[in-house]
């Protein structure tokens, strides 16, 4: 079957940084995207990985290892407004998008 | 642009009533997606349109939901007869390209509750 696995939840401190893995077991691959989404809203875009590697954006960045069938989210300079869930979403071989039960970051003063 | 639209943004309805969820896509969009969000089973996609054409809708619960997309900037998701399991938030979301490479937009959802 397929299957994303993120850690339920997750607590880091203002100004620090915080690592969210994803781990995936998709028949086949063609992308992964990590969204966020604040309570009560909808979910918005945050990065794209198709290669392996770290994409970097501001205080995101995104990293993929298509062999280990893993990624992460990485988040910089915490801010209060950066709690919200996080969810990481898998592009199989034909073409269904599937989607992790997401992650709940929680950032304390 | 406005983004997505959605209406009505709260549905309160009892057992058994039709109900109907609206979507107008992004202007230019030729994808077009319905999903469902609870808790217990976080984010499922439902349906999701390619030029108005269903491309794969076996996130459909059952044959009481059903959805359509008559033009390019207008498109529906209906239930009927509704049950109470069908409480949720309902997102649609419209992208530029297909769902391995493209980012979603995403509308403000639906909150339908039945009672």
């Amino acid at each position: 079957g397929q299957n994303i696995d993120q850690p339920t939840e997750m607590t880091a401190t203002e100004g620090a940084i915080v690592q969210i893995n994803c781990t995936y077991q998709t028949s086949g691959f063609n992308g992964l995207f990590w969204y966020q989404q604040h309570a009560g809203e909808a979910p918005t875009f945050l990065s794209y990985n198709v290669l392996d590697g770290l994409e970097e954006k501001g205080r995101f960045s995104s990293f993929l290892s298509r062999s280990k069938g893993y990624s992460y989210l990485l988040l910089k300079e915490l801010q209060m407004k950066d709690s919200a869930s996080y969810l990481c979403a898998v592009t199989d071989s034909n073409y269904q998008l599937i989607w992790g039960a997401g992650t709940k970051l929680i950032i304390k003063p | 642009d406005a983004g997505v639209i959605q209406s009505p943004r709260h549905e309160v309805t009892e057992m058994g009533q039709e109900v109907t969820l609206r979507c107008k896509p992004i202007s230019g969009h030729d994808y077009l997606f319905w999903y469902r969000q609870t808790m217990m089973r976080g984010l499922e996609l439902l349906i999701y349109f390619n030029n108005n054409v269903p491309i794969d809708d076996s996130g459909m619960p059952e044959d009481r939901f059903s959805a359509k997309m008559p033009n390019a900037s207008f498109s529906t998701l209906k239930i009927q007869p509704s049950e109470p399991r069908d409480s949720a938030v309902y997102f649609c979301a419209s992208s530029p390209g297909g769902p391995e490479a493209y980012e979603q937009y995403f509308g403000p959802g639906t909150r339908l509750t039945v009672t």
